[in-house]
């Protein structure tokens, strides 16, 4: 069975930039999977950063942006600020109308 | 504006059967190109996509379970309802619903509701 991939944990210095990345377990993640990224915070509804790749959800600083690096997509922040600090999902469409979300990065900024 | 409001016991039974309610403002499951999908995320974990239903009545479902989904809508109440069979306390999460727009985005996302599988 397919795994969506992601570091279970990060870290940046406030200021820095932090690359946050989405695999596959099996194969490459293309921008046909749509990957899209979306932000947590304990006690919240998940929040919509970016969708199809690197399209930035209304509202988003410019600060995040996502790509394909390699074979994985990836989530960017620079200049990254304390509010920043939560779970981060990706979401990946595998087709069929079946979604698969990863099991999330908890970013750390200190 | 859009808004969606998820509704449904707290605490149910093992092997108990779950409904869950979607009620949708602001958009109309009938209309072309309409979808709402239902999440779920147990406590200090992951989300999870579970189902999906099109304005069209297409239905899809997680791989996982979809032998105990089942995803339907009631477009003259503007409703979506999941039901989810054989409950077991693994299945307690919070249980979102979210408009699907395509190409990966969901938003919004209703409140969720937690609920608690136990005897």
């Amino acid at each position: 069975q397919t795994v969506v991939t992601q570091e279970p944990s990060f870290s940046v210095s406030p200021g820095g930039t932090v690359t946050l990345t989405c695999g596959l377990s099996s194969g490459s993640v293309t921008t046909s999977y749509y990957p899209s990224w979306y932000q947590q915070t304990p006690g919240q509804a998940p929040r919509t950063l970016i969708y199809s790749t690197n399209t930035r959800s209304s509202g988003v600083p410019d600060r995040f942006s996502g790509s394909i690096l390699g074979n994985k997509a990836a989530l960017t922040i620079t200049g990254a600020q304390a509010d920043d600090e939560s779970d981060y999902y990706c979401v990946l469409y595998m087709g069929r109308g079946i979604s698969l979300f990863g099991g999330g990065t908890k970013l750390t900024v200190l | 504006q859009v808004t969606l409001k998820e509704s449904g016991p707290a605490l149910v039974k093992p092997t108990q059967t779950l409904t869950l309610t979607c009620t949708l403002s602001g958009f109309s499951l009938s209309t072309s190109g309409m979808r709402a999908s239902w999440i779920r995320q147990p406590p200090g974990k992951a989300l999870e996509w579970l189902a999906r239903i099109d304005w069209d009545d297409g239905k899809f479902y997680s791989t996982s379970l979809e032998t105990r989904l089942t995803i339907s809508k009631d477009t003259s109440k503007n409703q979506v309802v999941l039901t989810m069979t054989n409950m077991d306390p693994v299945d307690t999460a919070t249980y979102y619903c979210a408009w699907y727009h395509g190409s990966g985005r969901f938003d919004p996302w209703g409140q969720g509701t937690l609920v608690t599988v136990s005897s």
